[in-house]
């Protein structure tokens, strides 16, 4: 069984500050993680995952996660963020190569001017 | 390459009334999954094909729910009759295999009232 737990439902930061958003979770098996955005009445777009290997993760947009086994952590990070960057974005968990999803209940990152 | 389509976008009934929604999955996808996500949670799975064939349907509420993927292409997801507690966007997703990227549709936002 697994579980993500988002820290925080909504985060707000200015026009080029640093973008962090905090994923915790748990597995019972080697995890795989992903993130994903969400942008008002669409899909969800996969930024970035872990599988296996490197534990820096780089997506896209300039999005990017580490891997910490020992403290069952995957958060998202962004050195400046962009208006255009505002949107939900969900944290997901796998437990290993059948990417049958477990999500987060999602943060909202809005970004002032 | 198309998307994952979804039709309608938007649906409103009433309570006991029944809905049904429509998934086209990328071409040559085998593996369909529509997903629940209530306002304010993340997506939860309710289905899970494989082909034609159900892999996964644990979390759907059987006795007012259905699901289908004839051909192993199209899928349609059902409700009769709807509960106020199914208002919800209903999101379709598609993948190579069940050990694949997911790629997700814009989903169907239904409001039962």
């Amino acid at each position: 069984a697994q579980s993500v737990t988002q820290l925080g439902s909504h985060v707000s930061v200015s026009e080029g500050a640093l973008v962090l958003l905090r994923c915790n979770y748990s597995s019972s098996v080697p995890p795989y993680l992903f993130w994903y955005v969400q942008y008002p009445n669409q899909g969800l777009q996969l930024l970035l995952k872990y599988t296996t290997g490197a534990t820096l993760v780089k997506g896209i947009n300039g999005f990017e996660a580490e891997f910490k086994k020992s403290e069952t952590s995957f958060h998202l990070t962004k050195p400046s963020a962009h208006m255009s960057d505002a949107a939900e974005y969900f944290c997901a968990v796998s437990g290993g190569s059948n990417y049958k999803l477990t999500f987060g209940k999602g943060t909202l990152l809005t970004v002032n001017p | 390459e198309a998307g994952v389509a979804q039709s309608p976008r938007y649906k409103i009934i009433e309570k006991r009334q029944s809905v049904a929604f429509w998934c086209n999955p990328i071409s040559g996808h085998a593996t369909l999954y529509w997903y629940q996500q209530i306002l304010g949670q993340g997506p939860k799975l309710l289905i899970q094909f494989q082909n034609n064939g159900v892999v996964d349907d644990s979390q759907l509420p059987k006795d007012r729910f259905s699901a289908e993927r004839l051909k192993g292409v199209d899928s349609t997801l059902k409700i009769q009759p709807a509960k106020l507690e199914d208002s919800a966007v209903y999101l379709c997703a598609s993948s190579p295999d069940a050990h694949r990227e997911q790629y997700f549709g814009p989903g169907t936002r239904l409001t039962v009232t």
